[in-house]
């Protein structure tokens, strides 16, 4: 089983469409999560954090099920400037172990 | 502006000869890290550091050196580049969550490299 594990897509979805992509974890020890945004070729930049009570951040959500180990981010009304890939990234382990592992990505590209 | 910055942007070097990417953060992080990403397998960790002198190998540490004299630089270093290593590469920085951990990473805006 993959550390982290994505779907790596492409999804494509119409504009004003909402999607979600799910992200799966192996080690039940993690304790901070993260989605992140590239662009193509580009540096990943941070979207937002998971919380363990979920989180919203205008028009996306984050949300944590540590019991199943997944998280997942939802994005309502899709632009076309979503098109990008989407990473999942868990921090590996308990404690100042400072390693984050990412997923492969999942892509979205947004159509008019 | 907090940011990373590598240098340089972009390289085509030959087998063999020695090279060294530079990463400079402003954000007076601990936590720095270097990642290499490839098609179809995403970004691997090479090297990273916790704080100043404290460095330990990543999941693709071979091949590679790397040194934390000061806070705010962390080079990568190819001693003998092979075509293997040709790659996007990334630095990044990070504060320490006080509950443990790496919080959100501030990434540089990358080096790709091309050993031919």
């Amino acid at each position: 089983r993959k550390e982290v594990e994505q779907d790596p897509g492409p999804f494509n979805v119409p504009e004003g469409a909402t999607v979600a992509f799910n992200c799966t974890y192996s080690n039940s020890a993690s304790q901070s999560f993260f989605w992140y945004r590239q662009d193509c070729r580009k540096e990943p930049k941070l979207l937002m954090s998971v919380y363990s009570s979920g989180n919203e951040d205008g028009r996306f959500t984050a949300q944590l099920n540590r019991a199943s180990q997944y998280i997942s981010l939802l994005i309502r009304d899709s632009k076309l400037s979503d098109s990008a890939t989407y990473l999942c990234v868990v921090n590996w382990g308990s404690g100042n172990t400072g390693k984050l592992i990412f997923g492969q990505g999942t892509t979205l590209q947004v159509k008019p | 502006e907090a940011q990373v910055t590598q240098n340089p942007r972009y390289l085509i070097t030959v087998t063999g000869k020695k090279l060294t990417v530079t990463c400079s953060q402003n954000m007076n992080h601990e936590y720095m890290s270097w990642y290499r990403q490839d098609p179809g397998l995403g970004l691997r960790q090479i090297y990273y550091s916790m704080n100043v002198e404290v460095t330990d190998k990543g999941d693709v540490p071979e091949g590679y050196k790397v040194s934390r004299k000061e806070k705010r630089n962390f080079p990568l270093i190819l001693e003998s580049p092979s075509p293997n290593q040709t790659s996007l590469y990334f630095c990044a920085s990070s504060s320490l969550l006080k509950t443990g951990g790496a919080d959100g990473y501030t990434f540089g805006s990358g080096t790709r490299l091309t050993v031919v």
